[in-house]
């Protein structure tokens, strides 16, 4: 099946300093990819969609001069948190949609980050 | 995005079958029934879809009444490594696929020896 990766899986930084995670489909072309966010014992919160080569559309209530999301390539898209707080630790996945199995959103490992 | 209403938990044992059911009452006539598994630290992976009726794969069936307002998962004789978070999802696939998943609270299925 399709492989998206994540990195890093997991990081450590200290308040306020900004945090650049990494999703990459591996073996295919992920024209829509999307990030969630999960705290512990609780479910996925989508973030937002990013299509590939225009701006991503953030949910309600998600900070888009935040949480800034890039998607450059039909391979990569980046997300970076920003000004990171200890609110912002988090599971942070993503997902990707291929064209050829648009039935299915293939997801990343996850990266767990924690700010001190 | 229709909603869905799942267990917050199951308990089984090792063996056993587990049918975890989810209500979606609101499903729109373009919904298809997606499940995903989740394992701590991990992304959720993809299980089962399916629209009405019975699907059937390696690892699950999805039975689906003809009014299409609920679903049932149904995992054949559990084992230990199955104990995860088990998520029903409902969406239009439509011509450029998912436009974007809602996850519902999930059923968390605790498999013991």
């Amino acid at each position: 099946g399709a492989v998206v990766s994540q990195h890093p899986s997991r990081v450590i930084c200290k308040s306020g300093t900004s945090v650049k995670i990494e999703c990459r489909s591996l073996d295919f072309q992920a024209t829509t990819m999307f990030w969630y966010r999960q705290f512990p014992k609780q479910s996925l919160m989508l973030m937002a969609t990013s299509n590939e080569g225009s701006k991503a559309t953030y949910e309600q209530g998600v900070e888009k001069d935040k949480f800034l999301i890039n998607h450059a390539s039909l391979t990569l898209s980046t997300l970076t948190v920003t000004s990171a707080h200890p609110e912002d630790s988090s599971f942070y996945i993503c997902s990707a949609r291929s064209l050829s199995s648009y039935n299915e959103q293939f997801f990343g490992p996850g990266t767990r980050l924690t700010v001190l | 995005l229709a909603k869905t209403t799942q267990p917050i938990s199951m308990d089984s044992y090792e063996g056993q079958e587990v049918n975890i059911t989810c209500s979606h009452n609101n499903i729109a006539t373009n919904d298809y029934i997606t499940w995903y598994q989740q394992f701590p630290s991990q992304g959720p992976r993809f299980i089962i879809q399916g629209y009405k009726t019975k699907v059937t794969n390696e690892v699950a069936s999805l039975f689906i009444p003809a009014d299409r307002k609920s679903s049932t998962l149904s995992l054949p004789r559990v084992s230990l490594s199955d104990t995860a978070v088990y998520y029903c999802l409902v969406g239009d696939i439509g011509n450029t696929g998912f436009q974007k998943l809602v996850f519902g609270t999930g059923t968390r299925l605790l498999v013991s020896p």
